[in-house]
């Protein structure tokens, strides 16, 4: 089982919808969790922390299910910018560093 | 407030010859991590500098190798270039002080290598 996997998408949405996706980690990426955003061409940069009570950020909502080994992102009322490709990160590994899945790209229509 | 910066943007290397890439990490951070992200991959860690010494490293053969600098600036250099090392290179800084665990990591735009 790979440490982080992710549905790699594309989801296409429209403007407004809500949109959740589901990460699955095994025990090596378990310490610690994060979403990181990646628009086209761009560095990653840190959406959210994940914290296992659950934290929202706006229209942003995270949530960690540690009995299913899973982590959701839930994105309420979808914006154009908001179409990115979105990045699992667990922490963990043998050397203790961040591991990421392959993204879900997610695109938002007018 | 000065971000990660990562020199070049883009290179063009051919099989066999070694490059360095070089990064600055964020004002007041004193960790760099090196990623490499191949196309419709995520980032893979390649290896992490703190105090001028190397702490960790991922599953990269040796021709991947590091400094880092008194300043916590850092270089990764690669060494006879495959096809495969053509990827998209990220450098990130955080701050040691934190738990390693909750610690955010901040990405420069990356240098782009392609190898023909």
């Amino acid at each position: 089982r790979k440490e982080v996997e992710q549905d790699p998408g594309p989801f296409n949405v429209p403007e407004g919808a809500t949109v959740a996706f589901n990460c699955t980690y095994s025990n090596s990426a378990s310490q610690s969790f994060f979403w990181y955003r990646q628009d086209c061409r761009k560095e990653p940069k840190l959406l959210m922390s994940v914290y296992s009570s659950g934290n929202e950020d706006g229209r942003f909502t995270a949530q960690l299910n540690r009995a299913s080994q899973y982590i959701s992102l839930l994105i309420r009322d979808s914006k154009l910018s908001d179409s990115a490709t979105y990045l699992c990160v667990g922490y963990g590994g043998s050397q203790g560093n961040l591991i990421f899945g392959k993204g879900t790209k997610l695109s938002v229509k007018p | 407030d000065a971000g990660v910066t990562q020199s070049p943007t883009h290179l063009i290397k051919t099989r066999g010859q070694q490059v360095t890439l070089r990064c600055s990490p964020k004002s007041g951070h004193d960790t760099v991590s090196w990623y490499q992200q191949a196309l419709g991959q995520g980032p893979q860690f390649i290896f992490q500098y703190y105090e001028e010494e190397e702490r960790q490293r991922g599953n990269f053969p040796d021709r991947f190798s590091g400094h880092q600098f008194p300043n916590y600036s850092s270089e990764l250099n690669v060494n006879a270039l495959l096809l495969g090392d053509s990827a998209l290179y990220l450098c990130a800084s955080s701050l040691r002080g934190w738990d390693r665990r909750f610690q955010p990591q901040h990405f420069g735009d990356g240098t782009r290598l392609s190898i023909l």
